[in-house]
């Protein structure tokens, strides 16, 4: 299996842009989670879902931030529009059981 | 108060040395306690986990967990340089027919050779 496979690798983006970032999580699993990462704050959960359906998105930080799973296979979570402060890496993360499988990560620079 | 709480460090220690890295939490109905790994520009990954208070081992690691005082443990024996990295712990919460996962901060480990 491929992993959790995550895209783009690295986004540039200039202030007030739509950002849309993408993940494909491990076939058969059934939840699928989106974190942010940064020094200060470190792993925050923005939203999960849950065989496709949202389940919590208390950690989305604004309404700037949005996230979609249309399907079992393709999740993307959008900033529009995008801040400086957003800058951070954005994970994503899928799993089964107990184990959370993460993907390597978009790193999103916002100037 | 965060839900759960991790010195960042950096923690530096030299080759051979034991490592031994804490988290406490708030929250008690977390279930299953876990440690990642995490090298730089990756993800993390999983190292150990483990559901009950007690101790697991794996190798050159033992997660150990308090549930009376919520607080789990990491020890890294005979630390190699290959083991810096970024530690973090996890605890998992049974919500709505999945598991929310909650990380600490990281505690970042360099082990000198």
């Amino acid at each position: 299996d491929a992993g959790v496979i995550q895209s783009p690798r690295h986004e540039v983006t200039e202030m007030g842009q739509e950002v849309t970032l993408r993940c494909k999580p491990i076939s058969g699993h059934n939840s699928l989670f989106w974190y942010r990462q940064t020094m200060m704050r470190g792993l925050e959960l923005l939203i999960y879902f849950n065989n496709n359906v949202p389940i919590d998105d208390s950690g989305m930080p604004e309404d700037r931030f949005s996230a979609k799973m249309p399907n079992a296979s393709f999740s993307t979570l959008k900033i529009q529009p995008s801040e400086p402060r957003d800058s951070a890496v954005y994970f994503c993360a899928s799993t089964r059981n107990t184990e959370a499988f993460f993907g390597q990560g978009t790193r999103l620079t916002v100037v | 108060q965060k839900e759960v709480e991790q010195d960042p460090g950096p923690l530096s220690v030299p080759e051979g040395a034991i490592v031994s890295l804490n988290c406490t939490y708030s929250n008690s109905a977390f279930q299953y306690f876990m440690w990642y790994r995490q090298y730089s520009r990756k993800g993390p990954e999983l190292l150990m986990y483990t559901y009950s208070s007690g101790n697991k081992e794996d190798g050159r690691f033992t997660a150990q967990v308090d549930k009376s005082s919520k607080y789990i443990s990491l020890f890294i024996r005979d630390s190699q340089p290959s083991d810096s990295a970024t530690y973090l712990c996890a605890m998992s919460v049974s919500t709505s027919g999945t598991y929310k996962y909650i990380f600490g901060t990281g505690t970042r480990l360099k082990v000198l050779a």
